[in-house]
């Protein structure tokens, strides 16, 4: 069955540090992938998107998304993290199954120290 | 100018009562869903809606009956509300059809069932 798996729950990095969130997806086929950032409080807000082409994409606040179809994976980073940051980040895969249907990660929690 | 309404954003009732959360979108899009945050955050798609037809129908119980009157409102009823359906609902919209471009989701609406 496809999944997506972000396997750290919660991540703590310090103001200034840079950052990797994980994210791995079962599928057959090159899916369409996603990350989010939820805000405490807030919707969900598109950071960055990956259909085909350069393997690493740029999104908004700074972060990029690196695809590795040897991997299964599709990380998200950022040089440096800002106070800001800490949210809730959701790893996604949109499925053509016939039809689209979009499948999250279970999410990581960002925690930033000054 | 909110793309993506949802109201009310709290709230809490009784076991047994019946409920409504509406959702307006103004970006035009064709395609609307509903997703339930559970308490550990874990995102599950209920429904999806193109243009007013019922197109994504997950594993719900039928006391959640979403609405359609067209394609800027989808709302959802829950009849007989139980503890279990405290949760936070996401509305979300999407073009192209079916968010293989991504979502733009509403703010939430937290419900406690008591």
């Amino acid at each position: 069955a496809q999944s997506v798996t972000q396997p750290d729950i919660h991540i703590t990095v310090s103001e200034g540090a840079s950052l990797e969130l994980r994210c791995n997806y079962s599928y057959g086929a090159t899916p369409y992938l996603f990350w989010y950032v939820q805000s405490p409080g807030q919707g969900l807000q598109l950071l960055l998107k990956y259909f085909s082409g350069d393997t690493l994409v740029q999104g908004i606040k700074g972060f990029e998304a690196e695809f590795k179809r040897s991997q299964s994976s599709f990380n998200l980073r950022k040089p440096s993290v800002h106070w800001s940051d800490a949210a809730e980040y959701f790893c996604a895969v949109a499925l053509n199954t016939g039809g689209f249907k979009t499948i999250f990660g279970a999410g990581t929690r960002l925690f930033v120290k000054a | 100018d909110t793309a993506v309404s949802q109201t009310p954003k709290y709230l809490v009732t009784q076991m047994g009562n019946d409920k409504s959360i509406k959702c307006e979108q103004n970006l035009g899009h064709d395609t609307m869903y509903w997703y339930k945050q559970d308490s550990k955050k874990f995102l599950k798609i209920m429904f999806s809606y193109n243009n007013k037809e019922l197109i994504i129908n997950e594993t719900v119980p039928n006391r959640f009956s979403p609405k359609s009157p067209d394609k800027a409102h989808l709302n959802l009823h829950i009849n007989s509300l139980e503890l279990g359906d405290s949760a936070v609902y996401f509305c979300a919209s999407s073009q192209p059809t079916q968010g293989a471009n991504g979502y733009t989701f509403g703010s939430g609406t937290r419900l406690t069932v008591v």
